[in-house]
C-alpha cells in the first residue's frame, strides 16, 4: 500500500524567505508524485507533478520539487515566499491501477510580513 | 470549460436524512473520484469510476453510494446521514487518454456538509 508523510503540519516563514515543505512517500512501484495547493474554502489546484521524466520538477508560482529515490522524498521548495503563498499544501502519490491519489495530511504555510 | 462543478456548496442535514451531492465535468474525462476531507487530514477516497457504468469502492465507502450513467456526471448519495459524515466532499476527474496530463486530477470546489 502506498502512503505519504508530510513533516510539519504548520510552517511559518517570513516574506522573502525560503519555503521548504517536506514530503516522504512509500510505494512499491515507481511513483507518480504530486503537490497540490488549497486556498481557503477552495478546491485543490495542481502545483507540479513527477512522472519519472526529470528529478527536478518545476511548477506554477515559482515552486519546484526534487524527487530523491534514495531518500523516498519529494520536498517542495520556493526560493522567496510571497504573502499570496499562504495556503495548505498537500503531497500525494498516485497508484497506476485506479489512478487515485493517496494524500498526506497537509502542511499549512503561513507567510509573515 | 467550467471544469469540475459541484452542487450544493453547503448543506446541513439532520441525522437519518439522505441527500445527493452532484458532480459534473465537461472535460470528457473517463476517470472520476469522490474524496472527503476531514479537519487536519488529507483527502480520503470514497468511490471512484473508470467510465460510465463502472464504479468501485475506495478506502472509506461505508454510508455512501454512487452511480455513473454518463461520462459527465458522478453523483454521490448519502443514505441515513450520520455525524461522522460531517466533512468537505471533493469530486475530481482525470483522463487516461491524454499523455500530457497523465494521472493529473482536476478538483471541484467542494461541498461542505454538516450532519447534526
Amino acid at each position: 500500500a502506498q502512503s505519504v508523510t508530510q513533516l510539519g503540519s504548520h510552517v511559518s516563514v517570513s516574506e522573502g524567505a525560503l519555503v521548504l515543505l517536506r514530503c516522504n512517500y512509500s510505494s512499491s512501484v515507481p511513483p507518480y508524485l504530486f503537490w497540490y495547493v488549497q486556498y481557503p474554502n477552495q478546491g485543490l489546484q495542481l502545483l507540479l507533478k513527477y512522472t519519472s521524466a526529470a528529478t527536478l520538477v518545476k511548477g506554477i508560482n515559482g515552486f519546484e520539487a526534487e524527487f530523491k529515490k534514495s531518500e523516498t522524498s519529494f520536498h517542495l521548495t520556493k526560493p522567496s515566499a510571497h504573502m499570496s503563498d499562504a495556503a495548505e499544501y498537500f503531497c500525494a502519490v498516485s497508484d497506476t491501477g485506479r489512478r487515485a491519489l493517496t494524500f498526506g495530511s497537509g502542511t499549512r504555510l503561513q507567510v509573515q510580513p | 470549460n467550467a471544469g469540475v462543478t459541484q452542487t450544493p456548496k453547503f448543506r446541513i442535514l439532520k441525522i437519518g436524512q439522505s441527500m445527493t451531492l452532484q458532480c459534473t465535468q465537461d472535460m470528457n474525462h473517463n476517470y472520476m473520484y469522490w474524496y472527503r476531507q476531514d479537519p487536519g487530514m488529507g483527502l480520503k477516497l470514497i468511490y471512484y469510476s473508470v467510465g460510465a457504468g463502472i464504479t468501485d469502492k475506495g478506502e472509506v465507502p461505508n454510508g455512501y453510494n454512487v452511480s455513473r450513467s454518463t461520462t459527465e456526471d458522478f453523483p454521490l448519495r448519502l443514505e441515513l446521514a450520520a455525524p461522522s459524515q460531517t466533512s468537505v466532499y471533493f469530486c475530481a476527474s482525470s483522463s487516461s487518454e491524454q499523455l500530457s496530463t497523465l494521472y493529473e486530477q482536476y478538483f471541484g470546489p467542494g461541498t461542505r456538509l454538516t450532519v447534526t
